[in-house]
């Protein structure tokens, strides 16, 4: 069975930093680009950061950027989110996620697997 | 930057069909998915690279892309398909649309 399973959330005050991190199991990590989506309480999905398999593509929404690190150790079974300086706005359930691995012309194609998240309350 | 657009809600009857539509420029060079999460859940994925139903997802949940706009379509509609759902491409990065409420009643 395929799991995800986030840890790190809780409640920070702003400007402050989390490390996320997400223990997969089921399967192998290294066959697997892998994101971190986060939703605000009673909104939608936010995409917020993509990693390759080997880290050498990364990528990150523009509302996170030069203030998140997303990162992975394969040996580990791991994928991180190091979040700095952190915002009110950044208040959400952070889930991690797992992206179908792409097929000839086609290299984006769905995320099949989400963990249960973990909960980042930004409040002072 | 890019945007996905999907109706607020929608409300369908037991046994009916559900459409929920997400618009777009472009569509034809992209590939859509679709998710489903129920009040308090994950998300699940139901429909990926338009039309292809992962393993355990059940026939009455299909997808289609057109024009500027994919479609999921819901056959035979059941209370416990009632949701927010999802869909999702590419641009330059991941990009989600606004979630559509599914009601039941």
């Amino acid at each position: 069975e395929v799991l995800l399973v986030e840890s790190g959330g809780g409640l920070v005050q702003p400007g402050s930093s989390l490390r996320l991190s997400c223990v997969a199991s089921g399967f192998r990590l290294t066959d697997y680009a892998m994101h971190w989506v986060r939703q605000a309480p009673g909104k939608g999905l936010e995409w917020v950061s993509g990693i390759t398999w080997n880290s050498d593509a990364i990528d990150y929404a523009d509302s996170v950027k030069g203030r998140v690190t997303i990162s992975r150790d394969n040996a580990k079974n791991s994928l991180y989110l190091q979040m700095n300086s952190l915002r009110p706005e950044d208040t959400a359930f952070y889930y991690c996620t797992r992206e179908i691995p792409p097929v000839r012309d086609i290299p984006h194609r769905g995320f099949d697997s989400w963990g249960q998240g973990t909960l980042v309350s930004v409040s002072s | 930057s890019y945007e996905l657009t999907q109706p607020p809600s929608l409300s369908v009857s037991p046994g009916q069909t559900a459409t929920i539509s997400c618009s777009g420029d472009n569509l034809e060079n992209r590939y859509f998915s679709w998710y489903q999460q129920k009040a308090g859940q994950s998300p699940v994925l139901v429909i990926y690279q338009d039309i292809r139903r992962p393993s355990g997802i059940p026939e009455r949940f299909s997808g289609s892309s057109s024009g500027d706009t994919a479609t999921l379509i819901i056959s035979e509609t059941q209370a416990l398909d009632e949701a927010d759902y999802y869909c999702q491409a590419w641009d330059s990065s991941v990009i989600f649309g606004g979630g559509t409420k599914l009601t039941v009643l």
